[in-house]
């Protein structure tokens, strides 16, 4: 299987202030296809998962541009410009390249 | 607007059986696959496998082929995930998601707990 890694588990942010999660890959995620099937998601508290961000850096419809996505390879961050209230919640990394798909084991983001 | 709406909480005793649903509307729900995602208490998220409706093809993870099964009706927009004999440790929510790879839209979540 793809382990996805992601750096760090907790992640305490004041309001306002930008924040950045690391996911990396223990393959390439690069598909057969030339595209590379990255997602990031978060999940608020009691809420189920939301995705954010799909093929590394497109951002879904409805996501405040705060929200961004880069990388490639094996290498994938996403970040936050400036952190609101609402972000608070656990954010996660999939690869949707391999079989089967996998996830990071998850970002917590809370507001110091 | 893309729905998927899954069946309430569950509670069984271990060695029960049970099947959970997950209805599709507002798209083409044969054209798309779904997946069942688990979430174990204060954990993360794991792929348990994933259907096409439109011609039931499956795809297991390998840690989950033949712990669960996995199966739809296009007929009625629904996809299910069924166990035989529920263990303890089956004890979780599980979601659906629409798509192979994109998981871009997920039901509410099915809390399954399993204690005797």
């Amino acid at each position: 299987d793809v382990v996805m890694t992601q750096s760090p588990l907790s992640l305490p942010v004041t309001l306002g202030q930008p924040a950045s999660i690391s996911c990396r890959s223990s393959q390439s995620l690069v598909h057969d296809d030339g595209n590379t099937y990255l997602n990031w998601f978060q999940q608020r508290p009691g809420q189920s998962p939301r995705r954010l961000i799909y093929e590394v850096s497109n951002r879904d419809s409805g996501v405040p541009d705060r929200f961004s996505g880069s990388g490639s390879g094996t290498d994938f961050t996403l970040r936050i410009s400036r952190v609101e209230a609402e972000d608070v919640g656990v954010y996660y990394c999939m690869q949707g390249t391999h079989w089967p798909r996998t996830f990071g084991q998850g970002t917590k983001v809370e507001i110091k | 607007d893309v729905q998927l709406v899954q069946s309430g909480a569950d509670m069984k005793k271990p060695g029960e059986s049970l099947k959970i649903s997950c209805r599709g509307s507002g798209y083409s729900f044969a054209n798309y696959w779904i997946a069942w995602v688990r979430q174990m208490p204060g954990r993360g998220l794991e792929c348990l496998g994933i259907i096409y409706p439109g011609d039931s093809e499956t795809r297991y993870s390998p840690s989950f082929q033949g712990q669960v099964t996995i199966s739809a009706d296009k007929s009625i927009s629904t996809a299910y995930l069924q166990w035989s004999s529920l263990k303890a440790s089956d004890s979780a929510i599980y979601y659906c998601a629409r798509g192979a790879s994109m998981f871009d839209y997920w039901g509410q979540g099915t809390l399954v707990t399993v204690s005797s």
